[in-house]
């Protein structure tokens, strides 16, 4: 059980470049998140998702796009890399369980930046 | 979304317990108490979470109180692998994939 697996690690881009930050969790979790965590700050929701086929904003999406094809899966988008991307971004997963309050699990994160 | 308040930072001497407030004094009546914390850099992790009553598990107890207005997570036997950024969060039951994080407090476990 390997709980919520971030792929890269960490990740340099220049400006305008895309990528794909991967997420997977192999919980059979009906929800997940993305976060983004600026240096001294919480984190802050980017995007989530309440099962395959349904994502939604969080505070910060702009720049950003996700999809839910698998229930296994939540890859975060950039579609042109800016330096004020530049952050550690964290995937997130938890139960649904029909409204019982569950606890989250949290990757270790993918630290990138944008130069 | 009710907010929440707490202090920057703390210190706590190793073995003594730790307790760190939180208040939310505008907290709705279906909106739980969360704390998780965040040990240097790494994901966050779940510690324990209530709605109006006392709760204890095997990492803290969480003390409520009676109006709801403030709580304190309470580390009974504080250790150097505690140091870390705590982070008090009120969430409606079943919100757990839209958690909104403040700064939180930062704990320093002193030798």
């Amino acid at each position: 059980n390997a709980g919520v697996t971030q792929t890269p690690k960490f990740q340099v881009l220049k400006t305008g470049q895309s990528m794909t930050l991967q997420c997977a969790q192999d919980m059979n979790h009906e929800y997940m998140s993305w976060y983004r965590q600026d240096p001294g700050m919480g984190l802050r929701l980017i995007h989530y998702s309440v099962g395959a086929g349904i994502t939604d904003q969080g505070e910060v999406p702009n720049g950003y796009n996700v999809s839910r094809s698998t229930t296994e899966d939540f890859p975060l988008r950039l579609l042109s890399a800016a330096p004020s991307q530049t952050s550690v971004y964290f995937c997130a997963s938890s139960y649904s369980g029909g409204g019982v309050n569950t606890e989250a699990f949290f990757g270790q994160g993918t630290r990138l930046t944008v130069v | 979304d009710a907010k929440t308040t707490q202090p920057p930072s703390m210190d706590c001497a190793e073995g003594r317990a730790a307790n760190l407030p939180c208040n939310h004094s505008t907290i709705s009546g279906n909106e739980y108490v969360y704390w998780y914390r965040q040990i240097h850099s790494q994901g966050p992790q779940y510690i324990i979470h209530g709605l109006k009553n006392n709760e204890t598990n095997e990492m803290a107890s969480l003390i409520i109180t009676e109006d709801r207005k403030s709580s304190t997570l309470i580390l009974p036997h504080a250790t150097l692998r505690d140091t870390a950024v705590y982070y008090c969060i009120v969430r409606p039951r079943g919100a757990t994939n839209k958690l909104i994080f403040g700064t939180g407090t930062l704990l320093a476990v002193q030798p």
